[in-house]
């Protein structure tokens, strides 16, 4: 498809296990965004690709959150050890230029630990 | 670290009426941006703004960028059922992070048809 894509859409899983979230990027596009969207919240930053470049890391909100960019397109974001308050939906974006601005979002990946 | 205050938090409005929703912060962004959710969907982007005072139109959107740079309007006129949803304002971070945005809380909007 033309948009960004992610899976899966839902997912349910028991406190202490681990999940990975998959986004599929528009092609082309060099920069890819992590957020999250906590209920009733704002999205909040969570890692940043751009090209070959070191990625920002710095909104990864504990050391059970990792991510990773295969080729320059797509991105899983793992988290390990999931807890209650990882519970939230899960954003990806992409954008053609390095501003930020410009962000080409997907649907989103809606987890919910129990 | 930044951070952006949206006013007001839900607004329940019929057919046809204007909106207004305003965005401020304490310290000065060079950019302002406003994004709209549809439910179940990603943010889209609606309008951008770069310039202190400006004011910029999508179709029945306005956003204007505030002279101190400390705050950002985005009216509707004429609202529809298909308007319903959060609106976002967001803007870069400072420095050379400027690839990373702040995002307020956002206003969710209904429309009664």
């Amino acid at each position: 498809g033309a948009g960004v894509s992610q899976s899966p859409s839902n997912k349910v899983t028991e406190k202490g296990k681990d999940v990975e979230l998959r986004c599929d990027p528009i092609s082309g596009h060099t920069a890819l965004y992590w957020y999250r969207q906590s209920l009733g919240q704002g999205l909040e930053f969570l890692i940043y690709f751009q090209g070959n470049s070191a990625p920002d890391k710095s909104g990864l909100p504990s050391d059970r959150f990792s991510a990773e960019r295969t080729g320059g397109s797509v991105s899983t974001l793992t988290i390990q050890r999931t807890q209650q308050e990882d519970s939230a939906v899960y954003l990806c974006a992409s954008s053609f230029d390095r501003t930020g601005e410009k962000l080409f979002f997907g649907s989103g990946t809606q987890l919910s630990v129990l | 670290g930044q951070q952006l205050n949206q006013s007001p938090q839900s607004m329940f409005i019929q057919e046809g009426e204007d909106v207004s929703m305003n965005c401020t912060s304490s310290s000065i962004f060079n950019t302002w941006l406003w994004y709209k959710q549809d439910p179940g969907e990603g943010p889209v982007l609606l309008i951008a703004l770069y310039k202190a005072g400006e004011l910029t139109s999508n179709g029945r959107l306005t956003a204007q960028f505030g002279i101190t740079r400390k705050d950002s309007f985005l009216n509707i006129s004429a609202s529809i059922p298909s308007d319903v949803g959060i609106y976002f304002c967001a803007g870069p971070d400072s420095g050379g992070s400027n690839y990373k945005l702040t995002f307020g809380k956002g206003t969710l909007l209904t429309v009664n048809p």
